[in-house]
């Protein structure tokens, strides 16, 4: 039983070149949640989706950033042309509901760590 | 902006030692504050989710209590072991229908051998 699988463990692009971070859900859990950790920062939020449907992007950055959960696959997080503040560790966590996670706690995966150079 | 702290940011224990930490959020529009342990290179792990003022939660040697009109909760660890290494973050939930958490950044203990 798999948990919250995400890939690439590490990443490392040039400046101006794109990120593309995947997060598989556990099975059976269809709402994916984004947090983002900057150097000697806590954990941020950035986004929620269930399939197919983005619910709350309110913590993403406005430009360069998106994120998908298609109906078939991964969840993926992109960034564009990305600069060096991009530099962080992006994790995902998934739930069956956004009420199991609220009331029991999400389920995270192990993170990706960007590094811009 | 919601803000939540976490105090010491880091300390060391001997084995065996008892320890406890501090988790300070808003108390206003309270939902639930979470506990989650996250080991170095592995994911965070949910510990606690506390939702009632006067709430205590236990699971092992590890307890949390909950104080929602003074906004803050505490986790103790009974015993110290090496394998309670870790950082413990907590996370709070005002009930926004997002369900996005808040997260300080965490405690850092070393429990030494």
């Amino acid at each position: 039983n798999a948990g919250v699988m995400q890939n690439p463990r590490h990443l490392v692009r040039r400046r101006g070149q794109e990120a593309r971070l995947r997060c598989s859900p556990m099975k059976g859990h269809s709402h994916v949640y984004w947090y983002r950790q900057l150097p000697e920062e806590g954990l941020k939020f950035m986004v929620y989706l269930q399939k197919e449907n983005i619910i709350d992007e309110s913590g993403m950055p406005k430009e360069r950033f998106s994120a998908e959960f298609p109906k078939e696959g991964p969840s993926i997080l992109r960034i564009q042309q990305v600069v060096r503040g991009d530099s962080a560790a992006y994790f995902c966590a998934s739930s069956p509901t956004g009420t199991v996670a609220r009331d029991y706690g999400y389920t995270f995966g192990s993170g990706t760590r960007l590094t811009v150079v | 902006i919601l803000n939540v702290e976490q105090s010491p940011q880091s300390l060391h224990v001997q084995e065996g030692d008892s320890t406890n930490f501090t988790c300070s959020f808003p108390s206003s529009n309270f939902y639930a504050l979470h506990w989650y342990r996250w080991e170095t290179a592995k994911s965070p792990e949910a510990l606690f989710v506390m939702t009632l003022n006067g709430d205590e939660k236990k699971k092992g040697r590890i307890s949390a209590t909950l104080n929602t009109k003074e906004g803050y909760s505490y986790l103790y660890i009974k015993g110290s072991q090496p394998e309670d290494s870790a950082t413990y973050l907590c996370a709070f939930d005002s009930g926004a229908g997002s369900y996005q958490l808040t997260f300080g950044k965490g405690t850092k203990l070393s429990v030494i051998p």
